[in-house]
């Protein structure tokens, strides 16, 4: 009964390579989000999505492509990975875009670019 | 555009120690001001929240209020356990340029309670 999964939990991969984070949230929200969270733990919001509509997509190279299949996924795919991609991505989802719903987050991806 | 600045860590205390973390935002307009925490190795979990000037924000001990002439929300406790040692972060949402697409956090502040 988990509320928002991620797979995969951890991503190891080289440099130039494409890969993809899935995100399923089961709590009937209308908005999903991805954040990165760097190595010092600095928390920075990437893309918004309200209703499969992309709303936010703050200042994130083209490499980076959200999809949203429907409501409750909000995948994101890094093509041609670099080494700053290192970092953790949470995605997390809210009711509606009213600014007091709280978000409620995955348990993150750990992705190291080697 | 809005931002959120909160008092550098690590903050190390004893346990039934008092707790205080900073934390004062720049925005317009009326945000909604959280404070979440981060267990090691999990994701972030809504600590308390407050919505509008002069409510306190509660939860398990914490304590925050929204003060608006100072712009300020900074996170309390009277008696710190082993278990809160954690990252706190302070939150933003719905300020300057009215996006409540996202939530603009600060740095994040690591909490050590020691036995």
């Amino acid at each position: 009964d988990t509320a928002v999964s991620q797979t995969p939990k951890y991503l190891v991969t080289q440099m130039g390579n494409d890969k993809s984070i899935k995100c399923e949230q089961n709590l009937g929200h209308d908005t999903m989000y991805w954040y990165k969270q760097d190595s010092k733990k600095f928390l920075k919001i990437m893309f918004s999505y309200n209703n499969k509509e992309l709303i936010i997509n703050e200042t994130v190279p083209n490499r980076f492509s959200p999809k949203s299949p429907d409501k409750a996924h909000l995948n994101l795919h890094i093509n041609s990975l670099e080494l700053g991609d290192s970092a953790v991505y949470f995605c997390a989802s809210s009711p509606d875009r009213v600014n007091h719903n709280e978000q409620f987050f995955g348990p993150g991806t750990r992705l190291t670019v080697l | 555009g809005d931002s959120v600045t909160q008092m550098e860590g690590p903050v190390t205390l004893s346990e039934e120690a008092f707790l205080t973390i900073n934390c004062t935002y720049t925005a317009t307009g009326y945000p909604s001001l959280f404070w979440y925490v981060q267990y090691p190795g999990e994701g972030l979990q809504l600590l308390l929240k407050a919505t509008k000037a002069d409510d306190k924000g509660s939860n398990k001990g914490f304590e925050a209020t929204y003060r608006k002439e100072t712009t300020s929300f900074h996170l309390e406790k009277g008696s710190v356990q082993v278990s809160d040692s954690a990252v706190y972060f302070c939150a933003l949402s719905g300020g300057s340029g009215g996006s409540n697409y996202k939530l603009t956090f600060g740095k994040g502040t690591l909490l050590t309670v020691n036995p």
